[in-house]
């Protein structure tokens, strides 16, 4: 089983939509969650931190559920810069400087006007 | 500004040839990161450095050789490389007591 696992689409959402992803991971110790977006030849850019609670940023919303060792994005109102793929990313380190990031292979959006 | 910069943007190379990436930072952040990255795939951690000292080496063959010379700067020495070594070589720093990462956009290597 992969580390952490996504589903690579791609997704082709049309402009206005709301689009969720999904990914797990394999590691219950893991300690630490994000979003990251890659949009083509870029370098990957932090969307969100993904926490229990949840959290919100404008049209976003990040979830975890440590349970069932699951991390979900919503996208509302989706916009046509909104097209890259999305990383999902999972810190299996356990202390500063031990960090050791895991990324799924990511999920190819692309929003249709 | 979370910044973090890398030279060459791209860097072409003989399997012969010795070259070096830079990578600065001027953001205070005390851990350093190089990952790699190839077409359509993930990054890939290669080495983690945390207060200027080597702390993670993901079993990297040794024709990459990484150097920490001060807080604010990570090298990434290059020497006898493979033509399949050529991908994305993406730096990135992260502050103490936050484990969030932020990238540099990247050197774009190409092994001849």
């Amino acid at each position: 089983r992969k580390e952490v696992e996504q589903d690579p689409g791609p997704f082709n959402v049309p402009e206005g939509a709301t689009v969720a992803f999904n990914c797990t991971y394999s590691n219950s110790a893991s300690q630490s969650f994000f979003w990251y977006r890659q949009d083509c030849r870029k370098e990957p850019k932090l969307l969100m931190s993904v926490y229990s609670s949840g959290n919100e940023d404008g049209r976003f919303t990040a979830q975890l559920n440590r349970a069932s060792q699951y991390i979900s994005l919503l996208i509302r109102d989706s916009k046509l810069s909104d097209s890259a793929t999305y990383l999902c990313v999972v810190n299996m380190g356990t202390n500063f400087g031990n960090e050791k990031l895991t990324f799924g292979t990511g999920t190819r959006l692309t929003i249709i006007p | 500004d979370t910044e973090v910069t890398q030279t060459p943007k791209h860097l072409v190379m003989g399997m012969t040839n010795k070259k070096s990436l830079k990578c600065e930072q001027h953001m205070g952040h005390r851990a350093m990161y190089w990952y790699k990255q190839k077409a359509k795939k993930p990054p890939e951690l290669m080495f983690v450095y945390s207060y200027e000292k080597l702390s993670i080496n993901e079993s990297v063959p040794s024709r990459f050789s990484p150097e920490c010379p001060n807080s604010s700067l990570l090298n990434l020495h290059l020497h006898a490389l493979q033509p399949e070594d050529s991908a994305l070589y993406l730096c990135a720093s992260s502050p103490i007591l936050e484990n969030t990462q932020y990238f540099g956009p990247g050197t774009r290597l190409t092994v001849l």
